[in-house]
């Protein structure tokens, strides 16, 4: 259950929807979350699912779960300039992993 | 309600020395979690303290070492510092263990 792994950057222009995506390989995961850090920050929570959902959908932010793949996403809809910063995916099941962040970059 | 705390925000220290972080998690929250977060690399999970007792480690030497006090702050110590100490460090509390972790802003330690 070490390697959570996530594509390094994302690249999108305003307004447009991003989609990061993670694998992660502890099964006994409970929890999967997302996380955001600015720059020269910490993280912030952004949403999280238990591991029994496929889904779940909090205003412009939709986690999607393959439980079978191992995989997750995270999808911003109508992505601002603001949401640009790095994003981490991380499970907490018998130890805590984090991914190794997804740096998104919102073109105006 | 107060988020977590850390101190100080930053340091700089040279090879050898020896560094104390401090950290304070929100109210109610017995758990508390160190990670290092070295320049370009992901957050790598240190200690996790749990109602005052060491409940996990990261794959870090000795000389990495903490402890957690009965108001359930907690204290990173960093004994011998090399340069590749250089990084954020980061804390996170939560309401008890493998429950959702909330960060604080991090301790930004250079070693010179």
């Amino acid at each position: 259950g070490e390697d959570v792994e996530q594509s390094l950057f994302l690249s999108v222009r305003e307004g447009d929807s991003s989609v990061i995506n993670c694998t992660y390989t502890d099964s006994s995961s409970t929890y999967l979350y997302w996380y955001k850090q600015e720059p020269g920050a910490g993280l912030q929570l952004l949403t999280y699912i238990f591991s029994n959902m496929d889904m779940k959908q909090d205003q412009r932010l939709t986690v999607l779960l393959n439980k079978k793949d191992k995989h997750l996403s995270l999808r911003i809809a109508d992505t601002q300039t603001g949401d640009s910063a790095i994003y981490f995916c991380a499970e907490t099941g018998n130890q805590f992993y984090f991914g190794t962040g997804t740096s998104l970059t919102v073109i105006p | 309600e107060a988020g977590v705390t850390q101190s100080p925000t930053h340091l700089i220290k040279t090879r050898g020395q020896q560094v104390t972080l401090r950290c304070s998690p929100i109210s109610g929250h017995t758990s508390v979690y160190w990670y290092q977060q070295a320049l370009g690399l992901g957050l790598q999970f240190l200690l996790w303290y749990d109602e005052g007792e060491e409940r996990n480690r990261g794959n870090f030497p000795p000389r990495f070492s903490g402890r957690q006090f009965p108001n359930y702050s907690s204290e990173l110590n960093v004994n011998a510092l090399e340069l590749e100490d250089s990084a954020l460090y980061l804390c996170a509390s939560s309401p008890g263990g493998a429950d959702t972790q909330y960060f604080g802003p991090g301790t930004r330690l250079t070693v010179l």
